[in-house]
Protein backbone atom coordinates (compact mmCIF):
# COMPACT_ATOMS: atom_id res chain seq x y z
CA UNK A 1 0.00 0.00 0.00
CA UNK A 2 1.26 3.12 -1.09
CA UNK A 3 1.83 6.20 2.14
CA UNK A 4 0.77 9.57 1.95
CA UNK A 5 2.73 11.59 -0.22
CA UNK A 6 4.11 15.17 -0.10
CA UNK A 7 6.36 17.29 -2.29
CA UNK A 8 8.16 19.33 -2.38
CA UNK A 9 10.40 17.57 0.21
CA UNK A 10 12.71 21.03 0.65
CA UNK A 11 12.15 24.36 -0.18
CA UNK A 12 14.02 27.53 0.59
CA UNK A 13 12.08 31.10 -0.56
CA UNK A 14 12.99 34.78 1.03
CA UNK A 15 10.54 36.44 3.03
CA UNK A 16 7.07 37.48 1.84
CA UNK A 17 7.45 34.91 -1.09
CA UNK A 18 4.78 32.61 -1.83
CA UNK A 19 4.94 29.20 -1.38
CA UNK A 20 2.94 25.89 -1.97
CA UNK A 21 2.62 21.96 -0.55
CA UNK A 22 0.75 19.56 -2.15
CA UNK A 23 -0.28 16.13 -0.56
CA UNK A 24 -1.87 13.25 -1.54
CA UNK A 25 -3.09 10.87 0.89
CA UNK A 26 -3.48 7.17 1.26
CA UNK A 27 -6.34 5.86 -1.27
CA UNK A 28 -9.61 5.70 0.39
CA UNK A 29 -8.87 7.50 3.07
CA UNK A 30 -11.39 10.21 4.18
CA UNK A 31 -9.45 12.50 7.01
CA UNK A 32 -6.43 14.61 5.75
CA UNK A 33 -4.32 16.64 8.23
CA UNK A 34 -1.78 19.17 7.88
CA UNK A 35 0.53 20.35 10.65
CA UNK A 36 3.41 22.40 11.34
CA UNK A 37 6.16 20.97 12.85
CA UNK A 38 8.77 23.95 14.39
CA UNK A 39 11.64 22.65 15.17
CA UNK A 40 12.47 20.94 18.72
CA UNK A 41 8.70 20.88 18.94
CA UNK A 42 5.95 18.47 18.66
CA UNK A 43 3.65 18.69 15.24
CA UNK A 44 0.64 21.29 15.64
CA UNK A 45 -2.36 20.85 14.17
CA UNK A 46 -2.78 23.41 11.70
CA UNK A 47 -6.23 22.10 9.55
CA UNK A 48 -8.45 18.95 8.93
CA UNK A 49 -10.22 18.59 6.57
CA UNK A 50 -12.85 15.54 6.44
CA UNK A 51 -13.79 14.63 2.71
CA UNK A 52 -13.43 18.14 1.08
CA UNK A 53 -14.97 19.69 3.64
CA UNK A 54 -12.45 21.28 6.39
CA UNK A 55 -13.59 20.33 10.13
CA UNK A 56 -11.46 22.05 11.98
CA UNK A 57 -8.86 25.31 11.12
CA UNK A 58 -8.91 27.17 14.55
CA UNK A 59 -5.41 27.03 14.80
CA UNK A 60 -4.21 28.10 11.18
CA UNK A 61 -3.03 31.53 10.62
CA UNK A 62 -5.82 32.77 8.04
CA UNK A 63 -4.11 36.13 7.13
CA UNK A 64 -1.50 34.10 5.13
CA UNK A 65 -2.12 30.41 5.37
CA UNK A 66 -4.96 28.75 3.02
CA UNK A 67 -5.54 25.33 2.45
CA UNK A 68 -7.91 23.48 0.18
CA UNK A 69 -9.21 19.54 -0.49
CA UNK A 70 -10.43 19.86 -4.10
CA UNK A 71 -12.89 16.67 -4.54
CA UNK A 72 -11.61 15.36 -1.05
CA UNK A 73 -8.66 13.58 -2.12
CA UNK A 74 -5.25 15.84 -2.88
CA UNK A 75 -4.67 18.71 -0.55
CA UNK A 76 -2.48 21.98 -0.88
CA UNK A 77 -0.80 24.52 1.56
CA UNK A 78 -0.33 27.81 0.71
CA UNK A 79 1.52 30.33 2.90
CA UNK A 80 1.08 34.13 1.21
CA UNK A 81 3.23 35.99 2.39
CA UNK A 82 6.37 34.02 3.93
CA UNK A 83 7.21 35.14 7.22
CA UNK A 84 10.81 33.83 8.63
CA UNK A 85 8.56 32.61 11.61
CA UNK A 86 7.41 30.27 9.23
CA UNK A 87 10.18 27.84 8.68
CA UNK A 88 9.34 24.71 9.93
CA UNK A 89 8.53 20.98 8.25
CA UNK A 90 4.68 20.49 7.40
CA UNK A 91 3.52 17.36 7.43
CA UNK A 92 0.77 15.91 6.15
CA UNK A 93 -1.56 12.81 7.72
CA UNK A 94 -4.57 10.97 6.71
CA UNK A 95 -6.85 8.22 8.01
CA UNK A 96 -10.10 6.47 7.56
CA UNK A 97 -13.07 7.27 9.10
CA UNK A 98 -14.84 4.89 10.96
CA UNK A 99 -17.45 7.35 13.04
CA UNK A 100 -16.97 9.56 16.19
CA UNK A 101 -15.76 6.86 17.92
CA UNK A 102 -12.55 6.01 16.02
CA UNK A 103 -9.28 5.55 17.04
CA UNK A 104 -7.79 4.60 13.63
CA UNK A 105 -4.18 5.57 12.54
CA UNK A 106 -2.86 8.52 11.55
CA UNK A 107 -0.52 8.04 8.75
CA UNK A 108 2.39 10.55 7.88
CA UNK A 109 3.81 11.76 5.12
CA UNK A 110 7.53 12.85 5.16
CA UNK A 111 7.23 16.15 5.44
CA UNK A 112 8.13 19.39 3.53
CA UNK A 113 10.92 21.16 5.16
CA UNK A 114 10.84 24.90 4.51
CA UNK A 115 13.21 27.86 5.44
CA UNK A 116 12.76 30.90 5.06
CA UNK A 117 15.32 33.60 4.88
CA UNK B 1 -7.97 20.95 26.74
CA UNK B 2 -5.73 17.85 26.70
CA UNK B 3 -2.17 17.79 26.69
CA UNK B 4 0.72 15.30 27.52
CA UNK B 5 4.02 16.57 29.20
CA UNK B 6 7.66 14.59 28.32
CA UNK B 7 9.25 14.79 31.04
CA UNK B 8 12.40 14.01 29.44
CA UNK B 9 14.02 15.81 26.44
CA UNK B 10 16.69 13.78 25.62
CA UNK B 11 17.87 10.25 26.72
CA UNK B 12 20.95 8.52 26.40
CA UNK B 13 21.25 4.67 27.01
CA UNK B 14 23.61 2.23 26.02
CA UNK B 15 23.11 -0.45 23.14
CA UNK B 16 21.61 -3.59 25.11
CA UNK B 17 20.61 -2.14 28.46
CA UNK B 18 16.59 -0.43 28.90
CA UNK B 19 14.87 2.36 27.64
CA UNK B 20 12.38 3.95 29.53
CA UNK B 21 10.48 7.23 27.46
CA UNK B 22 8.49 9.06 30.15
CA UNK B 23 5.26 10.72 29.52
CA UNK B 24 2.38 12.38 31.68
CA UNK B 25 -1.02 13.20 30.28
CA UNK B 26 -4.42 15.33 30.82
CA UNK B 27 -7.46 14.83 29.46
CA UNK B 28 -11.23 15.35 30.28
CA UNK B 29 -12.26 12.48 28.04
CA UNK B 30 -10.81 9.03 28.78
CA UNK B 31 -8.13 9.27 26.14
CA UNK B 32 -6.26 7.60 23.27
CA UNK B 33 -2.65 7.67 23.55
CA UNK B 34 -0.13 7.24 21.47
CA UNK B 35 3.41 6.72 20.48
CA UNK B 36 4.98 8.00 17.22
CA UNK B 37 8.80 8.15 16.05
CA UNK B 38 10.68 10.08 13.90
CA UNK B 39 13.92 9.15 12.48
CA UNK B 40 15.48 12.07 10.96
CA UNK B 41 14.23 13.29 7.69
CA UNK B 42 11.39 10.33 7.72
CA UNK B 43 7.88 10.61 8.45
CA UNK B 44 6.00 9.92 11.87
CA UNK B 45 5.54 6.32 12.13
CA UNK B 46 2.75 4.79 14.56
CA UNK B 47 4.98 2.82 17.83
CA UNK B 48 1.60 1.59 19.42
CA UNK B 49 -1.66 3.33 20.71
CA UNK B 50 -3.99 2.82 23.76
CA UNK B 51 -7.57 2.69 23.33
CA UNK B 52 -9.34 1.62 26.61
CA UNK B 53 -8.68 -1.93 25.70
CA UNK B 54 -5.68 -3.49 28.30
CA UNK B 55 -3.73 -1.29 29.44
CA UNK B 56 -0.04 -2.92 28.93
CA UNK B 57 0.41 -2.05 25.15
CA UNK B 58 2.77 -3.93 22.75
CA UNK B 59 3.87 -2.10 19.81
CA UNK B 60 6.38 -2.56 17.49
CA UNK B 61 10.08 -3.37 17.34
CA UNK B 62 10.18 -4.44 20.75
CA UNK B 63 8.80 -1.35 22.42
CA UNK B 64 5.70 -1.40 24.89
CA UNK B 65 3.94 1.17 27.18
CA UNK B 66 1.22 0.62 30.11
CA UNK B 67 -1.89 3.21 30.72
CA UNK B 68 -1.89 4.04 35.14
CA UNK B 69 -4.83 5.95 34.96
CA UNK B 70 -4.10 6.82 38.84
CA UNK B 71 -0.76 8.05 37.46
CA UNK B 72 -1.39 9.63 34.17
CA UNK B 73 0.95 8.35 32.60
CA UNK B 74 1.71 6.69 29.94
CA UNK B 75 5.44 5.84 29.52
CA UNK B 76 7.06 3.80 26.85
CA UNK B 77 9.55 0.75 27.27
CA UNK B 78 11.91 -1.58 25.62
CA UNK B 79 14.07 -4.14 27.58
CA UNK B 80 16.94 -4.23 25.08
CA UNK B 81 18.15 -0.44 23.08
CA UNK B 82 19.04 -1.18 19.55
CA UNK B 83 21.31 1.32 17.92
CA UNK B 84 18.64 1.68 15.09
CA UNK B 85 16.46 2.91 17.77
CA UNK B 86 17.93 6.00 17.94
CA UNK B 87 15.12 9.17 17.12
CA UNK B 88 12.84 11.18 17.92
CA UNK B 89 9.84 10.08 19.90
CA UNK B 90 6.37 11.83 20.66
CA UNK B 91 3.85 11.01 23.36
CA UNK B 92 0.36 11.84 21.57
CA UNK B 93 -3.36 12.15 23.19
CA UNK B 94 -6.67 12.42 20.92
CA UNK B 95 -9.85 13.75 21.65
CA UNK B 96 -11.16 10.58 20.34
CA UNK B 97 -13.93 12.39 18.38
CA UNK B 98 -12.28 14.16 15.30
CA UNK B 99 -9.25 12.25 16.78
CA UNK B 100 -7.35 15.58 16.81
CA UNK B 101 -3.69 14.67 18.20
CA UNK B 102 -2.01 16.38 20.41
CA UNK B 103 1.87 16.00 20.92
CA UNK B 104 4.24 16.49 23.38
CA UNK B 105 7.50 18.26 22.44
CA UNK B 106 9.29 15.00 22.01
CA UNK B 107 12.48 13.22 23.70
CA UNK B 108 15.41 12.71 21.58
CA UNK B 109 16.64 9.20 22.13
CA UNK B 110 20.80 8.56 22.11
CA UNK B 111 22.11 4.96 22.01
CA UNK B 112 25.53 4.66 22.50
CA UNK B 113 27.73 1.67 21.16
Amino acid sequence: EAGVAQSPRYKIIEKRQSVAFWCNPISGHATLYWYQQILGQGPKLLIQFQNNGVVDDSQLPKDRFSAERLKGVDSTLKIQPAKLEDSAVYLCASRTYRGAKGTDTQYFGPGTRLTVL
Amino acid sequence: AQSVTQLDSHVSVSEGTPVLLRCNYSSSYSPSLFWYVQHPNKGLQLLLKYTSAATLVKGINGFEAEFKKSETSFHLTKPSAHMSDAAEYFCVVSDGGAQKLVFGQGTRLTINP
